[in-house]
């Protein structure tokens, strides 16, 4: 067990709607990154927060937002869903700002749009 | 953009036998570091390298940084059933603002 947990674990919707997957991280740790995860593209990073402040970007669609609250929680949005974005989505988190610090990765969600 | 690429894609041995997987890229990297993923969970960090030539061992496992520090490897001796999953490995860009991911190595190892 990593101390990060993600809601939910199984997703399933359909082409064009939206859904919001929710991150905890470990207590203490003020960095949060989304991470996608598909067949084809591999372990692709997203988006990274830091104390509650967007900090680094990545292969982040437009569709596709994230934010921490003051808690530290992230959620990531994701909207006008395509066929394409049935992946397993990662959110990782550590101590400190720089992305080289050891990541602690929660278990997933796993979403397949329809 | 900086790409790093695995090989094999695909690994399957028997228990004993001894691998090793690499990791490669055109870019210099300030760091690397590997992780093992099994099915369903996240991946988990094994080790991060920083210096170019750097080995550094966590029991049957030997990490390699390239002296360039382009490339990298991982060699497991005697494996074991345990060590089966999918090895992955990440460099940090020298702006230090994210990890870029290889494809990853599935290695299955058979009792």
């Amino acid at each position: 067990d990593s101390g990060v947990t993600q809601t939910p674990k199984h997703l399933i919707t359909a082409t064009g709607q939206r859904v919001t997957l929710r991150c905890s991280p470990r207590s203490g740790d003020l960095s949060v990154y989304w991470y996608q995860q598909s067949l084809d593209q591999g372990l692709q990073f997203l988006i990274q927060y830091y104390n509650g402040e967007e900090r680094a970007k990545g292969n982040i669609l437009e569709r596709f937002s994230a934010q921490q609250f003051p808690d530290l929680h992230s959620e990531l949005n994701l909207s006008s869903l395509e066929l394409g974005d049935s992946a397993l989505y990662f959110c990782a988190s550590s101590v400190g700002v720089s992305p080289q610090e050891t990541q602690y990765f929660g278990p997933g969600t796993r979403l397949l749009v329809l | 953009t900086q790409l790093l690429e695995q090989s094999p894609q695909f690994l399957s041995i028997q228990e004993g036998e001894n691998l090793t997987v690499y990791c490669n890229s055109s870019s210099v990297f300030s760091s690397l570091q590997w992780y093992r993923q099994e099915p369903g969970e996240g991946p988990v960090l094994l080790v991060t390298v920083v210096t170019g030539g750097e080995v550094k061992k966590l029991k049957r496992l030997t990490f390699q940084f390239g002296d360039a520090r382009k490339d990298s490897s991982l060699h497991i001796t005697a494996a074991q059933p345990g060590d089966t999953g999918l090895y992955l490995c990440a460099g940090g860009d020298n702006a230090g603002n994210m990890l870029t991911f290889g494809g990853g190595t599935r290695l299955m190892v058979k009792p």
